[in-house]
């Protein structure tokens, strides 16, 4: 089955550096990306999603890359605010029996210092 | 339009017990799914209903855990009897029909079993 690897677990920046998180999957098949949010006491919200015919996907101060050769992707912060601090998951999702089966990474728990 | 909602937020139970955490999904939405993330871990699957047939119950860990969804609407998952290695954040998620669909969570119940 399918393996999604993150790094790195924790990440700290000072408000206003970017973040970068990445994460590597194994499924070759996998052909769509999502990101997910968590905050505190909530559950997880897509903030952005790539598909596997696109290599970049951009909205406002976020963006994501994906190298599918490599079989890569990362999340991109621009411009970090503290309500970015969160844990962000990404994942991989392939298509299995005529539905979207998603695999998650282990989650990226950013701190953005003010 | 109301998100997906979980009850109870939290449960806390002693080994041997038994816990019933339920899932309303957005109104509409035919597929459900349940998660499990374990502290510091990846979300991981544990099954897929499409309306009120179980698609995939490939993640469930044991047959101490029983998940249904009668009538297609809500969902709930039982696990009996609880064990320590139960505890963990329980997460439901919904999406409309269709692949490639996001998935919306809830925000999860969170179950201490001592």
């Amino acid at each position: 089955g399918e393996n999604v690897e993150q790094h790195p677990s924790t990440l700290s920046v000072q408000e206003g550096d970017s973040a970068v998180i990445k994460c590597t999957y194994s499924d070759s098949a996998s052909n769509y990306f999502p990101w997910y949010k968590q905050e505190l006491g909530k559950g997880p919200q897509l903030i952005i999603d790539i598909r596997s015919n696109v290599g970049e996907k951009k909205d406002q101060r976020i963006a994501v890359t994906l190298n599918k050769t490599a079989k890569h992707f990362s999340l991109h912060i621009t411009e970090t605010q503290p309500e970015d601090s969160a844990v962000y998951f990404c994942a991989a999702s392939r298509d299995s029996g005529g539905y979207q089966k998603v695999t998650f990474g282990t989650g990226t728990k950013l701190q953005v210092i003010p | 339009e109301a998100g997906v909602t979980q009850f109870p937020s939290h449960s806390v139970i002693e080994k041997g017990q038994t816990v019933t955490l339920r899932c309303d999904p957005i109104s509409g939405h035919d597929n459900l799914y349940w998660y499990r993330r374990v502290m510091g871990k990846e979300i991981k699957f544990l099954l897929h209903f499409v309306k009120e047939s179980k698609q995939d119950e490939s993640g469930m860990p044991n047959n101490r855990f029983l998940a249904e969804r009668t009538g297609g609407t809500y969902s709930t998952l039982k696990v009996q009897p609880a064990e320590l290695e139960d505890s963990g954040v329980y997460f439901c998620a919904s999406s409309p029909e269709g692949l490639g669909e996001t998935q919306y969570f809830g925000p999860g119940t969170r179950l201490l079993v001592l």
